[in-house]
C-alpha cells in the first residue's frame, strides 16, 4: 500500500517568504507528527495531531511555524515569513495508534532551503 | 530530561567487516523504549527495531543484533559482515511517552559508509 508522501521534496524560498509543506498519511491513521531534521543532526519534534486535534505543538520553533490538518486526514506545516535558520528537513509521519508504543511510518521529507 | 547520545559521528569500514553502532540514553522514566531507525540517502526513516525497557534481551535480526543493557543506559547496533547497502545514517531514538503518546527523542546519528 502507499506509504507517507511528503511534497514538495524540494522548496527554495526566499528569506521573508510564507511556505507550505504537505503530508499525506497513511489511509486510516488517526495519528500524526511533524519533526525538522537540521543538517546532520537528527529529527526533533515539533508537533502532534490526533485526527484533527493538535495535541501538541510544544517544539514549534516559534510562532511563524502553524501547523494544522483540519480534516483529520492530510496535514500542512506553514512557516510564515522564512528565515535561514529554518533551512532543514521536514519529516512527516503517522501511525494507527494513538496510546502505547507504536511505530511511526515516515515520509521522505521535504528539504527546504532559504536565501 | 531525556537525552539520546550517539558518539560516533561517522563510521567507514570495509565490506565483510563488522561494525557496532553506540547509543546511550537518558530518562527518568521507569518505563520507556528505544529505537532504531535507518535513514538512506532517499531521506526516509527505516524503522528497524523497539525495544521496552523491561526486556534486556539482546535481539539478533539476520545480519543485525542489538544489546540492550540499562545498568549503562545503552542500546548499542551491530552489523555483522557489513554490506555496501548498509550505508547510510542510523538514528537511535528513545520514546518520551508523558503525554500519552509516542513522541520520539532522536540522537545525532551516525553516519556508517560501507566500502567495497
Amino acid at each position: 500500500g502507499a506509504g507517507v508522501s511528503q511534497s514538495p521534496r524540494y522548496k527554495v524560498a526566499k528569506r521573508g517568504q510564507d511556505v507550505a509543506l504537505r503530508c499525506d498519511p497513511i489511509s486510516g491513521h488517526v495519528s500524526l507528527f511533524w519533526y525538522q531534521q537540521a543538517l546532520g543532526q537528527g529529527p526533533e519534534f515539533l508537533t502532534y495531531f490526533q485526527n484533527e486535534a493538535q495535541l501538541d505543538k510544544s517544539g514549534l520553533p516559534s510562532d511563524r511555524f502553524f501547523a494544522e490538518r483540519p480534516e483529520g486526514s492530510v496535514s500542512t506545516l506553514k512557516i510564515q515569513r522564512t528565515q535561514q535558520e529554518d533551512s532543514a528537513v521536514y519529516l512527516c509521519a503517522s501511525s494507527s495508534r494513538t496510546s502505547g508504543i507504536y511505530e511511526q511510518y515516515f515520509g521522505p521529507g521535504t528539504r527546504l532551503t532559504v536565501t | 530530561a531525556q537525552k539520546v547520545t550517539q558518539a560516533q559521528t561517522e563510521i567507514s569500514v570495509v565490506e565483510k567487516e563488522d561494525v557496532t553502532l553506540d547509543c546511550v540514553y537518558e530518562t527518568r522514566d521507569t518505563t520507556y523504549y528505544l529505537f532504531w531507525y535507518k535513514q538512506p540517502p532517499s531521506g526516509e526513516l527505516v524503522f528497524l527495531i523497539r525495544r521496552n525497557s523491561f526486556d534486556e534481551q539482546n535481539e539478533i535480526s539476520g545480519r543485525y543484533s542489538w544489546n540492550f543493557q540499562k545498568s549503562t543506559s545503552s542500546f548499542n547496533f551491530t552489523i555483522t559482515a557489513s554490506q555496501v547497502v548498509d550505508s547510510a545514517v542510523y538514528f537511535c531514538a528513545l520514546s518520551d511517552i508523558s503525554g500519552g503518546y509516542n513522541k520520539l527523542i532522536f540522537g545525532a546519528g551516525t553516519r556508517l559508509a560501507v566500502h567495497p
